[in-house]
């Protein structure tokens, strides 16, 4: 069964500071996509950032950046300065038909 | 350009009631996708379509039934509505392949 574990219900940062979200997931395909989305109180599913398992370079969207390691089958989220408009639930999740973890709710403290 | 859309945002059903959510895109994407978000947990896919008169389960079909006729509408179908079925509803549309998908703003039902 494909699976997505995200092993940090909750995490917190301070404003201006780094925080990094862990994700792991399980496939025996070679080819695939993962993603991270962002789901802020008003509870819209945000897409933060797509990395391509094809694709050796971690991908970077601004702010955010991913470090991905396919044989450990790892795909973190890093957030760079954070601002308090990046509190929210984060999911990983894996694969076009999208198969998600249990989020991790991420506080920003000022 | 609207994205996709979804009707009712919020409804109260009794158990045992039928009712259909409304899931409407206007970016011509063929794939659609039904998603049900439990309270504190991760989206768990109900049923997928990838192009019109095509639909599939995932993870979680049972007590839901889909249409595709169009490109643009994907409802969902709750036939005997049970406490179990309260959650929140997503629609998702992509194109195809492992592409973002886009999502809906949801839909909070509530079984009782």
């Amino acid at each position: 069964a494909q699976t997505v574990t995200q092993s940090q219900p909750e995490m917190s940062v301070q404003e201006a500071e780094t925080v990094t979200l862990s994700c792991t997931y399980d496939t025996s395909e070679s080819d695939y996509y993962l993603f991270w989305y962002k789901q802020p109180p008003s509870r819209q599913m945000i897409l933060v950032i797509r990395q391509e398992a094809y694709k050796q370079q971690n991908a970077t969207e601004n702010r955010f950046s991913v470090n991905f390691q396919k044989a450990a089958k790892s795909f973190s989220l890093k957030i760079s300065d954070s601002q308090l408009g990046d509190a929210a639930m984060y999911f990983c999740g894996w694969g076009s038909r999208l198969t998600f973890g249990e989020g991790t709710q991420l506080t920003v403290n000022p | 350009n609207a994205g996709v859309t979804q009707t009712p945002k919020f409804r109260i059903l009794k158990i045992g009631q039928s009712m259909t959510l409304q899931c409407t895109q206007d970016m011509n994407h063929n794939y659609m996708y039904w998603y049900r978000q439990d309270p504190g947990m991760g989206l768990k896919l109900i049923y997928y379509s990838v192009g019109a008169g095509i639909t599939d389960k995932g993870e979680v079909p049972n007590g839901y039934n889909v249409s595709r006729s169009t490109t643009e509408d994907f409802p969902l179908r709750l036939e005997l509505a049970a406490p179990s079925q309260t959650s929140v509803y997503f629609c998702a549309s992509s194109y195809p392949g492992q592409g973002p998908q886009y999502f809906g703003p949801g839909t909070r039902l509530t079984v009782l």
